[in-house]
């Protein structure tokens, strides 16, 4: 069964980066389209962006386009996310999240998650 | 962006309980929709994928139905372990969206 299991929490200062890491387990992972998810406080999550499974295409929600870079270490199965020019806002919890499906196209869900990294970005 | 609006926000109900929780969506998706569920500071579980399917694991008290802009997420015989927050997903189209969730609380 795969796991994924996430870097630890984070404290930033406005106008810093962060970088998540996110490792998975067993060859389920490898052929996966991996994703980021975030989750403030009290709120529903929200969609950050999607990798392939060779690390080569991502595409991200146009919220995060220029501040969010996603990438893969395919021989350590590990992904990472890094979110840059940091603002309270951004304080949540941010979770991978592997794809259901192998195959790109329509119907992309979200299982299993990672434990999730709580960022809080405070002066 | 496709909107997604959950209703009720949040319901009250016993063990045993029959609990229906809708999700709409603001353009037609299709099928692809998915339901997971979240207990307090834990990572949500997806619980139903394009619209109907049960994941492998989870309980066949749960069901989803419906298609196009309207769905539903049915508990058939409500468990202590299902009071939680519950959501629902579109996966049509990028950005893939969630709604606003709907909080299952013990009455």
């Amino acid at each position: 069964q795969v796991q994924l299991v996430q870097s630890g929490a984070e404290v930033k200062k406005p106008g810093a980066s962060v970088k998540i890491s996110c490792k998975g387990s067993g060859d389920s992972f490898t052929s996966h389209y991996m994703h980021w998810v975030r989750q403030a406080p009290g709120q529903g999550p929200e969609w950050m962006g999607i990798i392939n499974p060779g690390g080569e295409t991502t595409s991200y929600a146009q919220k995060f386009q220029g501040r969010v870079t996603m990438t893969r270490d395919t021989s350590t199965g590990t992904v990472y996310m890094e979110l840059s020019s940091l603002r309270s806002e951004d304080t949540a919890v941010y979770y991978c999240a592997r794809d259901r499906s192998t195959v790109p196209g329509k119907g992309r869900y979200f299982d299993p998650w990672g434990q999730g990294t709580l960022v809080t970005v405070s002066s | 962006d496709i909107q997604m609006t959950q209703s009720p926000s949040s319901v009250s109900a016993s063990v045993g309980d029959r609990v229906t929780i809708t999700c709409r969506a603001s353009q037609g998706i299709s099928s692809w929709l998915a339901w997971y569920q979240q207990k307090p500071g834990k990572a949500p579980k997806l619980l139903i994928y394009a619209a109907s399917s049960l994941q492998s694991g989870v309980p066949s008290r749960f069901s989803g139905g419906g298609s196009g802009t309207e769905f539903t997420l049915t508990i058939s015989s409500l468990q202590p372990e299902d009071f939680a927050t519950y959501y629902c997903q579109q996966a049509n189209s990028f950005p893939y969206t969630f709604g606003q969730g709907t909080k299952l609380e013990i009455k």
